[in-house]
């Protein structure tokens, strides 16, 4: 089957990190999206991991565990703006690319 | 270059109608993807269409339907509405792999979605 994991909310403080953790099971397992969707608004590509490591843009990075099917989103220096849901998505390779979504994390960031 | 545009973005029909929504790629996307969102539920696929041809699907019944045109618009279709399927329906495109389009295949490009209330 395809399934991904993600904690429902985390709240955290202006300034601080956060990090959401991300777990799959995905057959075909191509790479690791973040999206970030704002309330009444569409997700928005943040960040890609295709091989195991770090991707870092900006305020935001990425990692990624194959072996361990885990990966995580880390958002330093926290803005108030950043308040929103966080999705993880696989990409999985079945003879198209189909990107299967977690259910998402909401983000409180607080003053 | 224009994003990912739908139409319409708000609808509400009854149980038992059908109803079409539309979405236009971003000019050189071939690749459509159609997601049903709910809250609590994150974004379930729908399907993918590339080059007219229906790539992968969701697992969803039979009721969901769709295509796409040659000009890569694509339009879905909810037949025999259910109080359930209220929702926002979210189209997204991405560039082709090895395009010269920029971007990556693995990014999706969503539209503003359509919010559709069924009574």
């Amino acid at each position: 089957g395809q399934s991904l994991e993600q904690p429902s909310e985390v709240t955290a403080v202006e300034g601080a990190i956060v990090q959401i953790n991300c777990t799959y099971q995905t057959s075909g397992f191509y790479g690791l999206s973040w999206y970030q969707q704002h309330d009444g608004g569409a997700p928005t590509f943040l960040s890609y991991n295709a091989l195991d490591g770090l991707e870092e843009t900006g305020r935001f990075s990425s990692f990624l565990s194959r072996s361990d099917s885990y990966g995580y989103l880390l958002l330093q220096e926290l803005q108030m703006k950043d308040s929103a849901s966080y999705f993880c998505a696989a990409t999985a390779n079945t003879g198209g690319f189909k990107t299967i979504f977690g259910a998402g994390t909401r983000l409180f960031v607080k003053a | 270059k224009a994003g990912v545009t739908q139409t319409p973005r708000y609808l509400i029909k009854t149980r038992g109608q059908q109803v079409t929504l539309s979405c236009s790629p971003i000019s050189g996307h071939r690749s459509v993807s159609w997601y049903q969102q709910t809250p609590g539920q994150g974004l379930q696929f729908l399907f993918e269409y590339f080059s007219e041809t229906q790539r992968n699907k969701g697992n969803f019944p039979g009721r969901f339907s769709g295509r796409q045109f040659s000009n890569s618009r694509s339009e879905m279709n909810v037949s025999t509405l259910e109080l359930g399927d209220s929702a926002l329906y979210l189209c997204a495109s991405r560039p082709d792999r090895g395009a010269r389009t920029s971007g990556r295949p693995e990014t999706q490009y969503f539209g503003p979605g359509t919010r559709l209330l069924v009574l």
